[in-house]
């Protein structure tokens, strides 16, 4: 089974500032696999990103992904209130069908 | 407006059954897989079941096995998750989501782009 790990657990940012989040596997995964979500307390999952780079209908341009491998990465340029959440990293394929990891909170320093 | 809608949701004792249903509004229903996927109370996301469109290819997690089965009526636009010997874990909110396909190259791959808002299951004496 492969385990998806990522770091930092809580990073503490400003609005305007670059985030850079990350999500490791524990075995190589096709990038094609590999999807991004981002959670609001109290709200449903919100697709980002699949395919590790392709953004989801309606996400701007400041979310950003990228990596192949084990290593991928999520990056919002310029940090906009709204995007103060938290962020999972999920892998498509095998057994379980889904894995998420245990997720990123962006939070306001 | 594209909705997904949990109900069925609340209060059962440790070894009781629960059964959710998800409605979908908006959306063309039957062509989708769609997955049932959780959320512990303070904790992270957990894919639990899986079921195809013509409900011919349905997986669960190793942590619902046995004793969860998902099913759809797609004449009803409808989704569900029969729940038995409930345990204090499973006290989760439950979301129902849409899986979309997509091939990048030759992969071909899920990923779940519509989402209920979710329904809270507290297993608890």
């Amino acid at each position: 089974e492969i385990v998806l790990t990522q770091s930092p657990g809580t990073l503490s940012l400003s609005p305007g500032e670059r985030a850079t989040l990350s999500c490791r596997a524990s075995q190589s995964v096709d990038s094609s696999y590999l999807a991004w979500y981002q959670q609001k307390p109290g709200q449903a999952p919100r697709l980002l990103m699949y395919g590790a780079s392709n953004r989801a209908t309606g996400i701007p341009d400041r979310f950003s992904g990228s990596g192949s491998g084990t290593d991928f990465t999520l990056t919002i340029s310029r940090l906009e209130p709204e995007d103060f959440a938290v962020y999972y990293c999920q892998k498509y394929g095998s057994s379980p069908l889904f894995t998420f990891g245990p997720g990123t909170k962006v939070d306001i320093k | 407006e594209v909705q997904l809608v949990e109900s069925g949701g609340g209060l059962v004792q440790p070894g009781g059954s629960l059964r959710l249903s998800c409605a979908a509004s908006g959306l063309t229903f039957s062509p989708y897989s769609m997955n049932w996927v959780r959320q512990a109370p303070g904790k992270g996301l957990e894919w639990i079941s899986y079921i195809s469109s013509r409900s011919d290819t349905i997986y669960y997690a190793d942590s619902v096995k046995g004793r969860f089965t998902i099913s759809r009526d797609n004449a009803k636009n409808s989704l569900y998750l029969q729940m038995n010997s409930l345990r204090a874990e499973d006290t989760a909110t439950y979301f129902c989501a849409r899986a979309t396909p997509g091939h990048i190259g030759p992969y071909y791959f899920y990923y779940m782009d519509v989402w209920g808002k979710g329904t809270t299951v507290t297993v608890s004496s």
